[in-house]
């Protein structure tokens, strides 16, 4: 099964809006990371942030961590068209050995 | 800049027939794998290598088996395709195991 589950499915907002996806995860992890696909196309690494950090920014994205909640959220601030893309967090078990566990992904829609 | 670079963009084969896919990286990178995609899934891990010559099954190794002769190069073998391998593949890399993985475009496979 899938370790990380993105929440919503699918965003559709206006161009300047924030858009924010949240991922959430079962066991504990080393670091989450997020990626970027655009459509028919691999994915791209935005961020990663470890277990012991709570929040990291990169531009325009902000990246939290509530390892309590096992939960994450990535925020795309002042969208643009540009921004309309699949994002998928995936974790990195705390278990040794395992490896990087996607899940299924949010569309991102940004209209102009 | 950092490349992977995956032989097909699409690829259309009949069930039965042996299928070749192949990766290239040029970052030096010890750790290669190969991903399939469909919808609603997300990325589910095949295999993957962490040096040359050696492999280590993943999440859904039936089916497949690879190849890695050459730190640069990892190759997935389908020994006798069906339907429903039809799918988007995707070949990645990275130097530290779980973090920052680079992504080839990927190939949509349709096995008919």
């Amino acid at each position: 099964s899938q370790q990380g589950e993105e929440d919503p499915q699918a965003l559709s907002i206006q161009e300047g809006e924030n858009a924010t996806m949240n991922c959430s995860y079962k066991t504990s992890i080393n670091n989450l990371q997020w990626y970027r696909q655009n459509s028919g196309r691999g994915l791209v690494h935005l961020i990663l942030i470890r277990s012991n950090e709570r929040e990291k920014h990169s531009g325009r994205l902000r990246v939290t961590l509530d390892t309590s909640k096992k939960s994450s959220s990535l925020l795309i601030t002042a969208s643009r068209a540009a921004d309309t893309a699949s994002y998928f967090c995936a974790t990195e078990p705390g278990n040794a050995g395992n490896m990087l566990t996607f899940g299924g992904g949010t569309r991102l829609m940004v209209k102009p | 800049d950092v490349k992977v670079t995956q032989s097909s963009r699409y690829l259309v084969k009949r069930t039965g027939e042996k299928v070749f896919l192949e990766c290239v990286q040029d970052m030096d990178h010890e750790n290669m794998f190969w991903y399939r995609q469909d919808p609603g899934l997300g990325l589910r891990l095949i295999y993957f290598s962490y040096d040359v010559k050696m492999k280590e099954k993943g999440d859904i190794p039936e089916g497949y088996s690879v190849s890695r002769e050459k730190k640069e190069r990892f190759s997935l073998i389908l020994e006798s395709a069906s339907t429903n391998q039809t799918s988007m593949y995707l070949c990645a890399s990275t130097r530290t195991p779980n973090e920052k993985l680079f992504f080839g475009s990927g190939t949509q496979l349709s096995v008919l």
